[in-house]
Protein backbone atom coordinates (compact mmCIF):
# COMPACT_ATOMS: atom_id res chain seq x y z
CA UNK A 1 0.00 0.00 0.00
CA UNK A 2 1.76 3.66 -1.00
CA UNK A 3 1.87 5.95 1.63
CA UNK A 4 1.12 9.27 -0.36
CA UNK A 5 -1.09 11.89 1.74
CA UNK A 6 -2.37 15.07 0.65
CA UNK A 7 -3.41 18.11 2.76
CA UNK A 8 -6.17 19.75 3.83
CA UNK A 9 -9.03 17.58 2.56
CA UNK A 10 -10.93 20.28 2.26
CA UNK A 11 -10.86 23.84 2.03
CA UNK A 12 -13.03 26.82 1.79
CA UNK A 13 -11.66 30.20 0.73
CA UNK A 14 -12.32 33.41 -0.08
CA UNK A 15 -11.24 34.87 -3.63
CA UNK A 16 -7.95 36.82 -3.70
CA UNK A 17 -6.44 34.57 -1.10
CA UNK A 18 -3.06 32.45 -0.96
CA UNK A 19 -3.42 28.63 -0.48
CA UNK A 20 -1.25 25.75 -0.49
CA UNK A 21 -2.11 22.62 -1.16
CA UNK A 22 0.28 20.03 0.63
CA UNK A 23 1.31 16.58 -0.67
CA UNK A 24 3.78 14.33 0.75
CA UNK A 25 4.95 10.71 0.13
CA UNK A 26 6.98 8.49 2.58
CA UNK A 27 8.53 5.80 -0.20
CA UNK A 28 11.38 8.22 -1.70
CA UNK A 29 9.63 8.09 -5.06
CA UNK A 30 11.22 10.87 -7.48
CA UNK A 31 8.03 11.01 -10.13
CA UNK A 32 5.25 13.29 -8.60
CA UNK A 33 2.23 14.27 -10.42
CA UNK A 34 -0.44 16.96 -10.00
CA UNK A 35 -3.97 16.37 -11.45
CA UNK A 36 -6.73 18.40 -11.47
CA UNK A 37 -10.48 16.95 -12.06
CA UNK A 38 -13.66 19.21 -11.30
CA UNK A 39 -16.55 16.92 -10.34
CA UNK A 40 -17.61 13.34 -12.42
CA UNK A 41 -14.98 14.54 -14.91
CA UNK A 42 -11.53 13.57 -16.23
CA UNK A 43 -8.37 14.34 -14.63
CA UNK A 44 -5.92 16.90 -15.77
CA UNK A 45 -2.42 16.74 -15.58
CA UNK A 46 -1.54 19.90 -14.29
CA UNK A 47 2.22 19.65 -13.18
CA UNK A 48 5.04 16.74 -12.52
CA UNK A 49 8.09 16.62 -11.17
CA UNK A 50 11.13 13.92 -12.29
CA UNK A 51 12.49 14.93 -8.43
CA UNK A 52 14.52 17.70 -6.53
CA UNK A 53 14.50 21.12 -8.25
CA UNK A 54 12.66 19.12 -11.38
CA UNK A 55 8.97 20.73 -12.29
CA UNK A 56 7.55 20.74 -15.72
CA UNK A 57 4.09 22.01 -16.64
CA UNK A 58 1.26 19.47 -17.48
CA UNK A 59 -1.44 19.25 -20.29
CA UNK A 60 -3.60 21.53 -18.63
CA UNK A 61 -2.68 25.34 -18.22
CA UNK A 62 -2.79 26.27 -14.79
CA UNK A 63 -2.83 29.33 -12.32
CA UNK A 64 -0.98 27.18 -9.71
CA UNK A 65 2.98 27.07 -9.36
CA UNK A 66 4.20 23.98 -7.48
CA UNK A 67 8.15 23.22 -5.53
CA UNK A 68 10.41 20.17 -5.21
CA UNK A 69 12.91 21.71 -2.65
CA UNK A 70 12.59 17.81 -1.45
CA UNK A 71 12.11 14.20 -2.23
CA UNK A 72 8.73 13.94 -0.11
CA UNK A 73 7.15 17.28 -0.49
CA UNK A 74 5.71 18.53 -3.63
CA UNK A 75 3.08 21.44 -2.82
CA UNK A 76 0.69 23.18 -5.22
CA UNK A 77 0.30 26.82 -4.61
CA UNK A 78 -2.51 29.17 -5.96
CA UNK A 79 -1.03 32.66 -4.88
CA UNK A 80 -4.87 34.76 -5.80
CA UNK A 81 -7.94 32.30 -5.93
CA UNK A 82 -10.85 32.21 -7.62
CA UNK A 83 -14.02 30.81 -8.21
CA UNK A 84 -12.72 29.15 -11.51
CA UNK A 85 -10.03 27.51 -9.36
CA UNK A 86 -12.80 24.85 -7.82
CA UNK A 87 -11.96 22.00 -7.78
CA UNK A 88 -9.82 18.46 -6.76
CA UNK A 89 -7.00 18.53 -6.79
CA UNK A 90 -5.17 15.32 -7.00
CA UNK A 91 -1.23 14.29 -6.01
CA UNK A 92 0.22 11.19 -7.25
CA UNK A 93 3.70 9.59 -7.20
CA UNK A 94 5.17 6.32 -8.92
CA UNK A 95 6.65 3.26 -7.94
CA UNK A 96 7.65 1.43 -11.15
CA UNK A 97 4.86 0.93 -13.52
CA UNK A 98 2.14 2.21 -11.04
CA UNK A 99 0.80 5.91 -10.01
CA UNK A 100 -0.56 5.68 -6.58
CA UNK A 101 -3.01 8.74 -6.24
CA UNK A 102 -3.22 10.33 -3.00
CA UNK A 103 -7.28 11.15 -1.37
CA UNK A 104 -7.47 14.50 -2.92
CA UNK A 105 -7.47 17.52 -1.79
CA UNK A 106 -11.37 19.45 -2.80
CA UNK A 107 -10.97 22.97 -2.81
CA UNK A 108 -14.18 25.42 -3.26
CA UNK A 109 -13.10 29.31 -4.00
CA UNK A 110 -16.09 31.41 -2.94
CA UNK B 1 -1.48 13.35 -29.70
CA UNK B 2 -2.07 11.52 -26.99
CA UNK B 3 -6.53 10.49 -26.08
CA UNK B 4 -8.20 8.06 -24.33
CA UNK B 5 -11.54 7.76 -25.20
CA UNK B 6 -14.71 6.39 -23.62
CA UNK B 7 -18.81 5.66 -22.96
CA UNK B 8 -20.12 8.01 -20.36
CA UNK B 9 -22.72 6.15 -18.66
CA UNK B 10 -23.62 2.26 -18.42
CA UNK B 11 -25.94 0.54 -16.31
CA UNK B 12 -26.22 -2.66 -15.17
CA UNK B 13 -28.91 -4.87 -13.05
CA UNK B 14 -27.17 -6.25 -10.41
CA UNK B 15 -25.75 -10.02 -10.92
CA UNK B 16 -24.99 -9.28 -14.81
CA UNK B 17 -21.80 -8.82 -16.31
CA UNK B 18 -20.55 -5.14 -16.81
CA UNK B 19 -18.25 -3.99 -19.81
CA UNK B 20 -16.35 -1.07 -19.54
CA UNK B 21 -14.65 -0.10 -22.77
CA UNK B 22 -12.04 2.28 -23.60
CA UNK B 23 -10.18 3.65 -26.68
CA UNK B 24 -6.59 5.20 -26.90
CA UNK B 25 -4.37 6.92 -29.11
CA UNK B 26 -0.91 6.17 -28.60
CA UNK B 27 0.92 3.20 -29.58
CA UNK B 28 3.99 3.43 -27.43
CA UNK B 29 1.49 3.30 -24.75
CA UNK B 30 3.36 0.80 -22.10
CA UNK B 31 0.82 0.12 -19.57
CA UNK B 32 -3.04 0.64 -19.40
CA UNK B 33 -5.00 0.82 -16.19
CA UNK B 34 -8.23 0.86 -14.46
CA UNK B 35 -8.84 3.19 -12.11
CA UNK B 36 -12.10 3.27 -9.80
CA UNK B 37 -13.27 6.63 -7.94
CA UNK B 38 -16.43 6.29 -5.64
CA UNK B 39 -18.05 9.79 -5.15
CA UNK B 40 -16.14 12.17 -2.99
CA UNK B 41 -13.52 9.79 -2.58
CA UNK B 42 -9.66 9.60 -3.93
CA UNK B 43 -8.97 7.08 -7.11
CA UNK B 44 -8.56 3.53 -6.04
CA UNK B 45 -6.48 2.07 -8.47
CA UNK B 46 -8.02 -1.63 -9.74
CA UNK B 47 -5.77 -3.42 -12.05
CA UNK B 48 -3.40 -2.92 -14.55
CA UNK B 49 -2.24 -4.42 -17.97
CA UNK B 50 1.02 -4.37 -19.67
CA UNK B 51 1.09 -3.45 -23.29
CA UNK B 52 2.54 -6.90 -24.43
CA UNK B 53 -0.44 -8.34 -22.76
CA UNK B 54 -4.09 -9.72 -24.43
CA UNK B 55 -5.88 -10.60 -20.95
CA UNK B 56 -5.32 -10.31 -16.98
CA UNK B 57 -7.65 -11.71 -14.97
CA UNK B 58 -8.31 -10.94 -10.63
CA UNK B 59 -11.59 -11.92 -9.09
CA UNK B 60 -14.18 -10.86 -10.48
CA UNK B 61 -12.13 -8.29 -12.78
CA UNK B 62 -10.91 -9.56 -16.74
CA UNK B 63 -9.10 -6.87 -18.75
CA UNK B 64 -8.93 -7.50 -22.19
CA UNK B 65 -6.04 -5.39 -24.59
CA UNK B 66 -6.57 -5.42 -28.15
CA UNK B 67 -3.26 -3.66 -29.55
CA UNK B 68 -3.87 -3.60 -32.68
CA UNK B 69 -7.36 -1.43 -32.24
CA UNK B 70 -6.12 0.04 -29.20
CA UNK B 71 -9.47 -0.97 -27.27
CA UNK B 72 -9.42 -1.89 -23.89
CA UNK B 73 -12.12 -3.06 -21.89
CA UNK B 74 -13.19 -3.62 -18.38
CA UNK B 75 -15.60 -6.67 -17.18
CA UNK B 76 -17.15 -7.15 -13.59
CA UNK B 77 -18.33 -10.46 -13.00
CA UNK B 78 -21.50 -10.57 -11.03
CA UNK B 79 -21.81 -6.82 -10.69
CA UNK B 80 -22.89 -5.79 -6.95
CA UNK B 81 -24.20 -2.12 -6.12
CA UNK B 82 -20.68 -1.88 -4.13
CA UNK B 83 -19.47 -1.58 -7.69
CA UNK B 84 -21.26 1.89 -8.09
CA UNK B 85 -18.93 4.19 -9.45
CA UNK B 86 -16.78 6.12 -11.79
CA UNK B 87 -14.01 4.01 -13.63
CA UNK B 88 -11.19 5.37 -15.64
CA UNK B 89 -9.33 3.46 -17.88
CA UNK B 90 -5.35 5.40 -18.54
CA UNK B 91 -2.44 5.01 -20.28
CA UNK B 92 0.93 5.61 -19.28
CA UNK B 93 3.13 6.90 -22.00
CA UNK B 94 6.98 6.27 -21.15
CA UNK B 95 5.89 5.80 -17.62
CA UNK B 96 6.16 9.55 -17.64
CA UNK B 97 2.63 10.39 -17.14
CA UNK B 98 -0.57 8.82 -16.57
CA UNK B 99 -2.88 10.15 -19.34
CA UNK B 100 -7.28 9.23 -18.29
CA UNK B 101 -9.85 9.31 -20.24
CA UNK B 102 -13.45 10.81 -19.55
CA UNK B 103 -14.66 8.11 -16.92
CA UNK B 104 -17.56 6.18 -17.10
CA UNK B 105 -20.26 6.10 -14.82
CA UNK B 106 -21.31 2.77 -13.62
CA UNK B 107 -24.89 2.46 -12.05
CA UNK B 108 -25.85 -0.76 -10.56
CA UNK B 109 -29.77 -1.72 -9.79
CA UNK B 110 -31.27 -3.94 -8.30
Amino acid sequence: EADIYQTPRYLVIGTGKKITLECSQTMGHDKMYWYQQDPGMELHLIHYSYGVNSTEKGDLSSESTVSRIRTEHFPLTLESARPSHTSQYLCASIRGNTIYFGEGSWLTVV
Amino acid sequence: GEDVEQSLFLSVREGDSSVINCTYTDSSSTYLYWYKQEPGAGLQLLTYIFSNMDMKQDQRLTVLLNKKDKHLSLRIADTQTGDSAIYFCAESVNTDKLIFGTGTRLQVFP
